[in-house]
C-alpha cells in the first residue's frame, strides 16, 4: 500500500533564508510525486511534480524539489523564502505501478515565514 | 485557466438532513474527485469518478454517495448528515493520464452539521 509522511507539522523560517519542507513516501511501484500549496481560504494549487527523468524538478513561485530514490524522499525547497510563501503545503504520492487512480496526500506542513 | 467551482463556500445543516454539494469543472476533464480535509489528517478521498456515470469508492465512502450525470459535474451527497461530517470538502478534477496528471481543486465548502 502506498503512503506519504510529512514529519513536521510546522516549519518556521526567516524571510530571505532557504526553506525545506520534508516528505517521505512508500510505494510498491514507481512513484509519481506531487507538491500542492493551500493559501488561507483557498483551494489547493499544484506546485510541481516528479514522474520520471531528472531528480531535481522546478515548479511555480521559485520552488523546487529533489527526488531521492534511496531515501524515498521528495523534499520541497526554495533558496530564499518570502513572507507570501506562508501557507499549508501538502506532499502527495501515486503508485505508478498499480493501475489505479488514487493519490495519497500527507497530513500537511504549515510554513511560517517571518519578516 | 482551469476552473473548478463549488456551489457553496460555507454551509450549515442540521443532523439528519440530506446535503448536496455540487462541483463543476470547465476543462473537459475525465477524472473528478471528492475529498474531505481535516486538521492533522490531510486530504482523504471519499469518492472519485473517471467517466460519466462511473464512480469508485475512496478511503472513507461511508455516509456519502455521489452522482455524475454529466462530464463537467460531480455531486457529493450526504444521505443523512451527522456531526462527524463537519469538515472542509474539496472537489478536484484531472485529465486522463494514468495518474501522472496533477489535480485542479475548487475553493472548498466548509460544512458544519449541528
Amino acid at each position: 500500500a502506498q503512503s506519504v509522511a510529512q514529519p513536521e507539522d510546522q516549519v518556521n523560517v526567516a524571510e530571505g533564508n532557504p526553506l525545506t519542507v520534508k516528505c517521505t513516501y512508500s510505494v510498491s511501484g514507481n512513484p509519481y510525486l506531487f507538491w500542492y500549496v493551500q493559501y488561507p481560504n483557498r483551494g489547493l494549487q499544484f506546485l510541481l511534480k516528479y514522474i520520471t527523468g531528472d531528480n531535481l524538478v522546478k515548479g511555480s513561485y521559485g520552488f523546487e524539489a529533489e527526488f531521492n530514490k534511496s531515501q524515498t524522499s521528495f523534499h520541497l525547497k526554495k533558496p530564499s523564502a518570502l513572507v507570501s510563501d506562508s501557507a499549508l503545503y501538502f506532499c502527495a504520492v501515486r503508485d505508478g505501478g498499480d493501475g489505479g487512480f488514487k493519490t495519497i496526500f500527507g497530513a500537511g506542513t504549515r510554513l511560517f515565514v517571518k519578516a | 485557466d482551469v476552473k473548478v467551482t463549488q456551489s457553496s463556500r460555507y454551509l450549515v445543516k442540521r443532523t439528519g438532513e440530506k446535503v448536496f454539494l455540487e462541483c463543476v469543472q470547465d476543462m473537459d476533464h475525465e477524472n473528478m474527485f471528492w475529498y474531505r480535509q481535516d486538521p492533522g489528517l490531510g486530504l482523504r478521498l471519499i469518492y472519485f469518478s473517471y467517466d460519466v456515470k462511473m464512480k469508485e469508492k475512496g478511503d472513507i465512502p461511508e455516509g456519502y454517495s455521489v452522482s455524475r450525470e454529466k462530464k463537467e459535474r460531480f455531486s457529493l451527497i450526504l444521505e443523512s448528515a451527522s456531526t462527524n461530517q463537519t469538515s472542509m470538502y474539496l472537489c478536484a478534477s484531472s485529465s486522463w493520464g494514468d495518474g501522472y496528471n496533477e489535480q485542479f481543486f475548487g475553493p472548498g465548502t466548509r460544512l458544519t452539521v449541528l
